[in-house]
């Protein structure tokens, strides 16, 4: 049984440049979770997604940041016009109440760097 | 809202020596609890989960925590320290009643001295 993937590990960008990050969950988990980790500090949460439906937003989410589970498979999170401020680890995360008991299953997270 | 505390940035225990790291959380409802572990640039690693049932919870690793609802505390005790506990422990909370979201604490250091 594979863990939650993510891709890629670590990304170096430029200021006001877009990026991508990719999370295939565990699968046939249902629940899919995006959070964010700065130095010094716990994950905060991001974004939700229960199948392809995304659930929840954290106001963390400014409106350069885009979700997507398009087929309640893998999901992306988009960044545009990166800030410096964004750097930071993205972690992905499942769940399913059925498969795992409503434990959270992490990644092994992205970095970006934006310099 | 809920919220969760680790009163300790920082724990360093003699290999050998029982550790615990504390936690308290904040909840309107009743709580699901965890613990989670992470080695440097690595994800988290979960440990172990307080969701219902039997106050003291038993994980990986020969971790356990004990759930005391009237001190609001999930605290995680391992009897004897391995050097190779030296990590970043986060312990999280989510209202059963509420949102699917953890809330994490800061993280403890902890520091196994051989």
């Amino acid at each position: 049984d594979t863990g939650v993937s993510q891709d890629p590990r670590h990304k170096i960008t430029k200021r006001g440049q877009n990026v991508t990050f990719r999370c295939d969950p565990i699968s046939e988990h249902n629940r899919l979770y995006w959070y964010r980790q700065t130095l010094g500090q716990g994950p905060e949460f991001l974004t939700y997604f229960q199948n392809e439906a995304q659930l929840e937003k954290s106001r963390l989410l400014s409106d350069r940041f885009s979700a997507e589970r398009p087929k309640g498979s893998f999901s992306t999170l988009e960044i545009q016009r990166t800030e410096q401020g964004d750097s930071a680890m993205y972690l992905c995360a499942s769940s399913s109440v059925v498969n795992s008991g409503n434990t959270i299953y992490f990644g092994e997270g992205s970095w970006l760097t934006v310099v | 809202a809920q919220s969760v505390a680790q009163p300790e940035d920082q724990v360093n225990v003699a290999e050998g020596n029982p550790l615990t790291v504390k936690c308290t959380y904040s909840v309107s409802g009743n709580p699901y609890l965890f613990w989670y572990v992470q080695y440097p640039n690595r994800g988290l690693q979960f440990l172990l989960k307080y969701i219902t049932g039997d106050n003291l919870v038993k994980g990986s690793y020969g971790f356990e925590a004990e759930f005391n609802k009237s001190q609001t505390s999930f605290h995680l005790k391992k009897p004897s320290a391995l050097v190779s506990d030296s990590a970043l422990y986060f312990c999280a909370v989510r209202d059963i009643l509420g949102n699917e979201k953890l809330t994490f604490g800061t993280g403890t250091r902890l520091t196994i001295i051989p």
